[in-house]
This record gives structure tokens, sequence and C-alpha cells, in this order.
């Protein structure tokens, strides 16, 4: 089983619409978890960190639910520019944080 | 604000060759990390470093080394190229203190061997 899972996609949805992305993660002792988005022939860049309360940042809402071992991203309103892949990123704990990728959700957002 | 520096950006090598890739950071972090990315495959950890002078193998290290002389530094060796090793290469390094730290990524290398 890979230590994080991420439903690769695409999604195509229309401009304005709601998108939900989900991804799973193996251990149970992971400490922080983040989502990123990457553009296409592009680095990696943050988007936001995922707290156990659950947060927002505009039209986006990332929840974490660590019995189940999931993490979500939700996109309201979707906006042409939200095109990307996004990927879900879980760090270690311990000693080191050893960071994990998840294979990233690609989103295409059609006008 | 340099971030993260890796060069080149693009490179072509013959089978067989060997080149290094050059990563450095300007934020004295600790945690520095060499991925590959390829299609369908994600970011797969080549090799990391929880500091100077020490490195460990991630997830597919096998045709590459890796050194932590300085802190700034986090170099990508590749011993003898090989077509499989055509990918995009990306360094990134964090802040090993405790809660959500973010990773910030170079621009990436293009590899291809041909």
């Amino acid at each position: 089983r890979k230590e994080v899972e991420q439903d690769p996609g695409p999604f195509n949805v229309p401009e304005g619409a709601t998108v939900a992305f989900n991804c799973t993660y193996s251990n149970s002792a992971s400490q922080s978890f983040f989502w990123y988005r990457q553009d296409c022939r592009k680095e990696p860049k943050l988007l936001m960190s995922v707290y156990s309360s659950g947060n927002e940042d505009g039209r986006f809402t990332a929840q974490l639910n660590r019995a189940s071992q999931y993490i979500s991203l939700l996109i309201r309103d979707s906006k042409l520019s939200d095109s990307a892949t996004y990927l879900c990123v879980v760090k270690g704990s311990g000693g080191y944080q050893k960071v994990t990728f998840g294979t990233g959700t690609k989103l295409q957002v059609i006008p | 604000n340099a971030g993260v520096t890796q060069t080149p950006k693009f490179q072509v090598l013959k089978t067989g060759q060997s080149m290094t890739l050059q990563c450095a950071q300007d934020m004295n972090h600790e945690y520095m990390s060499w991925y590959r990315q390829d299609p369908g495959m994600g970011l797969r950890l080549i090799h990391y470093s929880v500091g100077a002078g020490i490195t460990d193998q991630g997830e597919v290290p096998n045709g590459y080394n890796v050194s932590r002389s300085t802190t700034e530094d986090f170099p990508l060796r590749l011993l003898s190229a090989a077509p499989s090793q055509t990918s995009v290469y990306f360094c990134a390094s964090s802040s090993q203190g405790g809660g959500n730290t973010e990773a910030f990524f170079g621009q990436g290398t293009r590899l291809t061997v041909v």
C-alpha cells in the first residue's frame, strides 16, 4: 500500500462548480499535512496546511480526519486558474520529518 | 529572495555519463531532499538529509549519490546515467522544526538520458 494515495483524476469541472479531492495516508503517526499545487512543468508550491480542526482560505477548505486517516480539499466556485495538479503531502514524526507526496489529482476547470 | 536554487534547468546526457545536479538554499533549513517526478508516478523521494553530514536513502536511491557537507548545499550525483533516469528532478528544503512547516522547491531539472 502506498503511504499516501490520491485519485489521479482528471477531474473536469465547469467554472463555478465545487470540487472535492480526497487523500488517504497509511502512517497513523503522521504529524503534518498539506496540500500543494503544481502547475504544468512547474515546481510544487504550498497551497495550504491542513489543521486538525479544519481550515479555510478563501474558496479553499481543507479537512483532516485522523481516525480514518484521510485529508480532503474542497474548492468552491472553481476558476479557470484553479486548473492544476493538487498534491497531498504528509510529514512524519520523530527525530526527522520525512515528507511523502501523493501522486496528485489533476483538475481541469472548463469554461 | 533566492529560496531554493537548482541548476541546471535542462540537461541531456548520454548513457553512461555522470553528472551532478546542484541544489542550494539560503533559508538555513535543516531538511533537504531530492525527488524525481515521472508521469503517473508522482514525486518519488531519492535521498534526503536532516542536516549537514547526515544523508539517507529514500524510495528510489539506486544510481544516485548525495552528500551534505554544508547546510546550504545538497548536490545529487548520477553515477552512470541510464535512460530510466530520464525524469524531472526537484530539490526541496524545509525547516526541521515542529508544526506545519512548508517545503520549498527548486524550479526543477529536466534530464534526458539518450
